[in-house]
């Protein structure tokens, strides 16, 4: 069955420090998809990035980073000179096999940006 | 452009009442909608999904039903609500490209 753990329960920043999240999955699929949601205090989750497996490039988008590594089944998310405004929840993301529009979630990550 | 609504935007009921949470999506055809719960300090719990009219399956065993009546159209129901149905209610689109995309949520407290 799938499974993704985030393990960090709640980091807090400075202002302007870089932080990672970190996002650890299994599954038995040799085709998925991955995805990481923003979930700001106001509560409506925001797609941020999918991810498929066979695409382990890293993607940059301005101060946001990922990093997918297929060999420690990890797909962890780097926020560059953090900004209060990047203090919300967030989470990491799993299709559930071959052909399901289902996705299963980690526990998440509430990040705190303190100015 | 697809929007996604949700209302009401919080609700508080008694113990014991019915719900009916209502969720429309615009700007697209047959997507699959999908209902989500996430408790106080919980992740999300997965409730329903729909991939066609009058299509429903349910992920776990519950005191809520839900009904998509119309292709946009998603609702949420009980017909006694529980003090564990308390908590923030999720509507979700998705079509093949295998993200969803979430509405603004309701907030449920039952008394």
């Amino acid at each position: 069955a799938q499974k993704v753990t985030q393990a960090q329960t709640e980091i807090s920043v400075v202002e302007k420090e870089d932080v990672t999240l970190d996002c650890v999955y299994e599954t038995r699929d040799t085709t998925y998809y991955l995805f990481w949601y923003k979930q700001p205090p106001s509560g409506e989750l925001v797609f941020l990035i999918r991810r498929n497996s066979f695409d382990e490039q890293n993607e940059i988008s301005g101060r946001y980073s990922w990093n997918f590594q297929k060999s420690t089944s990890s797909f962890n998310f780097t926020i560059t000179a953090s900004q209060v405004v990047d203090s919300a929840v967030y989470f990491c993301a799993l299709t559930r096999g071959a052909g399901s529009y289902q996705l299963t979630f980690g526990k998440g990550t509430k990040l705190s940006v303190i100015p | 452009s697809q929007t996604i609504h949700q209302w009401p935007a919080t609700l508080v009921q008694p113990v014991g009442s019915p719900l009916s949470l209502e969720c429309t999506v615009e700007g697209t055809s047959n997507p699959n909608l999908y209902w989500y719960r996430q408790a106080a300090g919980r992740g999300l719990q997965l409730l329903f999904y729909s991939v066609g009219i009058g299509q429903i399956s349910s992920e776990v065993p519950q005191n809520l039903s839900a009904s998509r009546p119309q292709d946009r159209q998603f609702i949420l129901s009980s017909k006694k609500l529980l003090l564990s149905d308390s908590g923030f209610y999720l509507c979700a689109w998705s079509v093949a490209s295998y993200e969803q995309y979430f509405g603004p949520g309701t907030r449920l407290t039952v008394t």
